[in-house]
């Protein structure tokens, strides 16, 4: 069964720090995609990266890099230079396997950042 | 362009009665998504549509709930006689498509998220 796992329910950072929010995950498929979303208090889900399996390169959008080790099964999310906006919770999201293209979340890290 | 819609934005209802949720999807959209959101915890998912039709409704978590879509666009999820453990939000979203599953991955399968629908039954 594919599952996404973070370990970090909570966690800070001081204003124009960076951050590594942990991620790792389990599936027996070989081609799968990995996503992080962030959901600010006013509960919308705000894509913020993407990454797939055979992609050589980390994926990267602005701010926001992806930290992807596949031997050990972890994509990691860094945010540089912390915001006080970047202050959300924030989800890791695998795509389903093939019978399936549903999302499998994990229970989210709560960011807070400090000024 | 427009962003996935969703409404109403709060329902609050009694225990017991039906309630539809309706999600606009992105223009050109093709898949579309329904997720559960319970307090404090991640994304369920509900149903996916490829199209109009549903070939995954996994994650209905009873016959109380049916979807369906319309126009390849605009789709309700329903909730008969609701009861309180379905007090949640519940979002939709759609991406541009859904691959099979095998291959290279394109960033076209992102699924993009409305605001989601709060539900409270009393």
């Amino acid at each position: 069964a594919q599952k996404i796992t973070q370990t970090q329910p909570g966690m800070f950072v001081q204003e124009k720090e960076a951050v590594t929010l942990d991620c790792t995950y389990d599936t027996s498929d070989p081609s799968y995609g990995l996503f992080w979303y962030k959901q600010p208090s006013s509960g919308e889900m705000i894509f913020l990266i993407y990454q797939g399996s055979y992609d050589q390169q980390n994926a990267t959008e602005g701010r926001y890099s992806l930290n992807f080790q596949k031997a050990r099964k972890s994509a990691n999310l860094v945010i540089s230079a912390s915001q006080l906006g970047d202050s959300a919770m924030y989800f890791c999201a695998m795509r389903g396997s093939d019978s399936s293209y549903k999302l499998i979340f994990g229970s989210g890290t709560r960011l807070l950042v400090r000024p | 362009g427009a962003g996935v819609s969703q409404s109403p934005s709060n329902k609050v209802t009694e225990k017991g009665k039906d309630v539809e949720l309706r999600c606009d999807p992105i223009s050109g959209h093709t898949a579309l998504y329904w997720y559960r959101q319970r307090l404090g915890q991640g994304l369920e998912f509900l149903i996916y549509f490829q199209g109009n039709s549903a070939p995954d409704k996994s994650g209905l978590p009873s016959d109380r709930f049916s979807a369906e879509r319309t126009g390849e666009s605009v789709s309700t999820l329903t909730i008969q006689r609701t009861q309180q453990e379905d007090s949640a939000v519940y979002l939709c979203a759609s991406s541009l498509y859904a691959t099979s599953g095998r291959g290279y991955h394109l960033s076209g399968e992102t699924q993009y998220f409305g605001p989601g629908t709060r539900l409270l039954v009393l």
